[in-house]
């Protein structure tokens, strides 16, 4: 099975903060990568899909970047409804697999 | 526009059987593959497995094979899953997804189903 890693598993930031999350996989995935974000009691919604293609919907703030192994999960200027856990999720092979999520707490 | 609409809480005892449901409309539900991923209580999400609607088809992760059944009535535009044997560490609230078709990405998602293992 592929491990997906993500860092940090927290992190405090400030409304207009830049935030970043990094995921690596424990082997090449190519750009078979998605990023979700959850909010408490709520379902998954997919921000990021083919490691950089922003979902329809979804506000550019948020940006992903990377492939292989490395990908990084960008939000330029964190606003209040942000606050949520964020998980990436290869879509490589079988079984999928995701991190173990990131939690963006107010700071 | 795209739902999919899941059956209620359960609360079942070790050992028994538990079937969630999840009724898709707005689309053609033949034409995408549903996935079943979990949230356990402090944990992160798990991805349990798939299924073709239109073949029936499925695939399941190593940790689950066994113990899941992943079915469909298509008249009724509806998928199951169906876990056995449940243990106290099945308590969770189970999703299911949409597989947008592309890229492995999960674009539409139920609204979550809990279920509780106790006795």
């Amino acid at each position: 099975d592929i491990q997906m890693t993500q860092s940090p598993s927290s992190v405090s930031a400030s409304v207009g903060d830049r935030v970043t999350i990094t995921c690596r996989a424990s082997q090449g995935i190519g750009s078979w990568l998605a990023w979700y974000q959850q909010k408490p009691g709520k379902a998954p919604k997919l921000l990021i899909y083919a490691a950089s293609s922003l979902q329809s919907g979804v506000p550019s703030r948020f940006s992903g970047s990377g492939s292989g192994t490395d990908f990084t999960l960008t939000v330029s200027s964190l606003q209040p409804e942000d606050f949520a856990t964020y998980y990436c999720q290869q879509g490589s092979s079988f079984p999928r697999t995701f991190g173990q999520g990131t939690k963006v707490e107010s700071k | 526009q795209v739902q999919l609409v899941q059956s209620g809480t359960e609360v079942k005892q070790p050992g028994a059987s538990v079937k969630v449901s999840c009724k898709a409309s707005g689309y053609t539900f033949t034409s995408y593959d549903i996935n079943w991923v979990r949230l356990a209580t402090g944990q992160g999400l798990e991805w349990m497995g798939w299924m073709n609607p239109n073949s029936g088809n499925t695939g399941y992760a190593q940790k689950f094979q066994g113990r899941v059944t992943m079915t469909r009535n298509t008249s009724m535009s509806t998928a199951y899953m169906e876990l056995s044997s449940l243990r106290s560490e099945d308590t969770a609230v189970y999703y299911c997804a949409r597989d947008g078709n592309s890229w492995s990405r999960y674009d539409h998602w139920g609204q979550g189903t809990l279920v509780t293992v106790s006795s």
